[in-house]
């Protein structure tokens, strides 16, 4: 088992730009969590999936934040315009039916 | 709503000593816990869970208390040994219906000494 695959592992860009954030969750894992890292505020999720459905997305911070689950195997986070307060550490994590979340290794985001 | 949080910021220790990590939580409604390791650069590990209908919970080198009656648990880690050296988070979610989405403790930074 790969574990849960995050693409790309680093991320710059320039303010305004679109970055698009990828996860490939471990198969047979029925939830899915986007996830967001920072010193100031520790890590915050800010959608989560069930079934590819998104069933809370309280934590997207503002409507540059977007995320789809076209399917069970791949979510996308996505965020236009970016802005220099985006810059964060974003995981994903998946968890099949028996509470086993699992952690991918996070693109870590700069936007300049 | 849920808020999580830790006793101490850093922790300091020798090689071979025990470790505790603590962590309080507000809700009373949490019933799954879970203690994850993150080492630089890489996602949060898990480590151990417990339940809560369960007090301990012993897994190799850790143990994991939990005190319903004051919203606390603790990670003990015996013999701590370099590779040990981590953050460590607490996480607590409420099982129940269909959210199962964990609130993160702020972190421990366990430094070991050899």
């Amino acid at each position: 088992d790969a574990g849960v695959i995050q693409s790309p592992r680093h991320e710059v860009t320039e303010m305004g730009q679109e970055v698009t954030l990828r996860c490939k969750p471990i198969s047979g894992h029925n939830s899915l969590f986007w996830y967001r890292q920072t010193m100031m505020r520790g890590l915050e999720l800010l959608i989560y999936f069930n079934n590819n459905v998104p069933i809370d997305d309280s934590g997207m911070p503002e409507d540059r934040f977007s995320a789809k689950m076209p399917n069970a195997s791949f979510s996308t986070l996505k965020i236009q315009p970016s802005e220099p307060r985006d810059s964060a550490v974003y995981f994903c994590a998946s968890r099949n039916f028996y509470y086993g979340y699992t952690f991918g290794s996070g693109t870590r985001l700069t936007v300049v | 709503g849920e808020s999580v949080g830790l006793h101490l910021p850093t922790l300091s220790v020798q090689e071979g000593d025990n470790s505790i990590i603590n962590c309080a939580y507000s809700n009373s409604a949490s019933d799954y816990f879970i203690w994850y390791k993150q080492e630089s650069g890489k996602g949060p590990q898990f480590i151990i869970d417990i339940r809560s209908n369960m007090d301990k919970r012993q897994g190799q080198r850790v143990t994991v208390l939990l005190n319903k009656t004051v919203k606390h648990l603790s990670l003990q880690i015996a013999a701590t040994q370099p590779g040990d050296s981590a953050v460590y988070f607490c996480a607590v979610t409420n099982s129940g219906g269909s959210n199962y989405k964990l609130t993160f403790g702020k972190g421990t930074l366990l430094t070991v000494n050899p």
